[in-house]
C-alpha cells in the first residue's frame, strides 16, 4: 500500500531562515506528487505538484520542491521564510492510474519575527 | 469563481444524534472527496466519488457513517448515531477530469463537527 511519511513534525524557525521539510513516498510506479499548505483555521491549499518534465518544481510564494525518484522523496524548501509561512504543509502522492490521494501527517511550521 | 462550499462551518451536538454534513463541489468537477482531519490521525480520506458513483469507500470509519452524492453539484456525509470521538474536521475536496489524477483538489473551508 502507498504511504507517504513527513518526518518533522513540528519546525521552528527565524524569519529568513531557510526551510527544508522533508517527504518520502512508498510506490514503485509513476506518482503524482503534491505540497500542500493549511494556514490556521483555513482549507488545504495547493503549493505545487509533480507529474512529469524538470524535477525541480516551482510554486507560489518561493516554494520550490525537488523530485528525486531514486531516493523516492519530495522534499519543499523555500530559501527565506516569512512569518507568514507559518502554517501546517502536507505532502501527498497518488498513484498515475487512480483519483486517490495519500496525504503524509503534515509538518506544523512556526516562523517567528 | 465559487469554491468548495461546505454546511455548517461548525457543528456542535449531543452523542446519539444525526449528523448532516453537506458539500457543494466546484461546478464541473468530476470527483468528490471526503476527509477527516483529526490531531491523533492527521487527514484520512473517508470516501470519494466520481461522476456521483462511490468509488472507494475504505475509508469510511464503520457503519454509522454515509455518504451520499445524489447529483453533481451536492453531496451529504451522515454520522447516526454521533459518538464523542467523531470530533473532527471534515473537508470536501473537488476536481475535475476523473482519472487525470494529476489535477489537484479543492478543498472546502470544512465544518468542525464536536460530540460532548
Amino acid at each position: 500500500a502507498q504511504s507517504v511519511s513527513q518526518h518533522n513534525h513540528h519546525v521552528i524557525l527565524s524569519e529568513a531562515a531557510s526551510l527544508e521539510l522533508g517527504c518520502n513516498y512508498s510506490y514503485g510506479g509513476t506518482v503524482n506528487l503534491f505540497w500542500y499548505v493549511q494556514y490556521p483555521g483555513q482549507h488545504l491549499q495547493l503549493l505545487l505538484k509533480y507529474f512529469s518534465g524538470d524535477p525541480l518544481v516551482k510554486g507560489i510564494k518561493g516554494f520550490e520542491a525537488e523530485f528525486i525518484k531514486s531516493k523516492f522523496s519530495f522534499n519543499l524548501r523555500k530559501p527565506s521564510v516569512q512569518w507568514s509561512d507559518t502554517a501546517e504543509y502536507f505532502c501527498a502522492v497518488n498513484s498515475y492510474n487512480t483519483d486517490k490521494l495519500i496525504f503524509g501527517t503534515g509538518t506544523r511550521l512556526q516562523v517567528f519575527p | 469563481d465559487a469554491g468548495v462550499i461546505q454546511s455548517p462551518r461548525h457543528e456542535v451536538t449531543e452523542m446519539g444524534q444525526e449528523v448532516t454534513l453537506r458539500c457543494k463541489p466546484i461546478s464541473g468537477h468530476n470527483s468528490l472527496f471526503w476527509y477527516r482531519q483529526t490531531m491523533m490521525r492527521g487527514l484520512e480520506l473517508l470516501i470519494y466519488f466520481n461522476n456521483n458513483v462511490p468509488i472507494d469507500d475504505s475509508g469510511m470509519p464503520e457503519d454509522r457513517f454515509s455518504a451520499k452524492m445524489p447529483n453533481a453539484s451536492f453531496s451529504t456525509l451522515k454520522i447516526q448515531p454521533s459518538e464523542p470521538r467523531d470530533s473532527a474536521v471534515y473537508f470536501c475536496a473537488s476536481t475535475e477530469q476523473q482519472g487525470m489524477s494529476n489535477q489537484p483538489q479543492h478543498f472546502g473551508d470544512g465544518t468542525r463537527l464536536s460530540i460532548l
